[in-house]
């Protein structure tokens, strides 16, 4: 039973580069999430998505774009990596309002 | 802004010690959960409370829910290296949404 899968799991951009974080879940759930976790900050809501269709800020969005390609997988791209990119990144699933499953994360650094 | 505060944010005890972990919200939470997360690993679900005043015990491990579903605390007895750890507190607000504490890191010497 795999859960939540993310690719890559390790990532070095150059500021400026693009890239598209992958999520895919196999929970038949309704909700999936981005998050980034950086030291002492705890986890901070990018974008997620209530359903398939549909998708809305979080906290952070600013610099990112997702796409909720189908029910199983929703996807962040990053158009012009800066260095305030460089954190790890979390894709979770649920059925709202249980709690959330998550991946193992993407290590992302941008030089 | 809501906020949820958690203390202390890093803890190092040997093995065998007790300790207890807090977290504290001016606001009401319908729910809070706690998750544990290993290095390299995401968070992973450990219990969720839901009533004021509930108390849930996970092994060596106490979960509770404070009265005004405001705050809650976690605490561990005759702590072990396998308990090393981040521990994060997640509450869900009224309008559904899941906010949550900076965490508190957690290492047990053996």
């Amino acid at each position: 039973n795999a859960g939540v899968t993310q690719t890559p799991k390790f990532q070095v951009l150059k500021t400026g580069q693009s890239m598209t974080l992958q999520c895919a879940q196999d929970m038949n759930h309704n909700s999936m999430y981005w998050y980034r976790q950086d030291p002492g900050m705890g986890l901070r809501l990018i974008y997620y998505s209530a359903s398939e269709g549909t998708t809305d800020k979080g906290e952070v969005p600013n610099g990112y774009n997702v796409s909720r390609l189908n029910k199983r997988e929703f996807s962040l791209r990053l158009e012009s990596a800066a260095p305030s990119q460089t954190s790890v990144y979390f894709c979770a699933s649920s059925w709202d309002p249980s709690p959330l499953h998550f991946g193992n994360g993407t290590r992302l650094t941008v030089t | 802004t809501q906020l949820l505060e958690q203390s202390p944010q890093f803890l190092s005890i040997q093995e065998g010690e007790n300790l207890t972990v807090y977290c504290n919200s001016s606001s009401v939470f319908s729910s809070l959960q706690w998750y544990r997360q290993e290095p390299g690993e995401g968070p992973v679900l450990l219990v969720t409370v839901v009533t004021g005043g509930e108390v849930k015990k996970l092994k060596r491990l106490t979960f509770q829910f404070g009265d005004a579903r405001k705050d809650s605390s976690l605490h561990i007895t005759a702590a072990q290296p396998g308990d090393t750890g981040l521990y994060l507190c997640a509450g869900r607000d009224s309008n559904y949404q899941l906010i949550w504490g900076a965490g508190t890191k957690l290492i047990i010497k053996p």
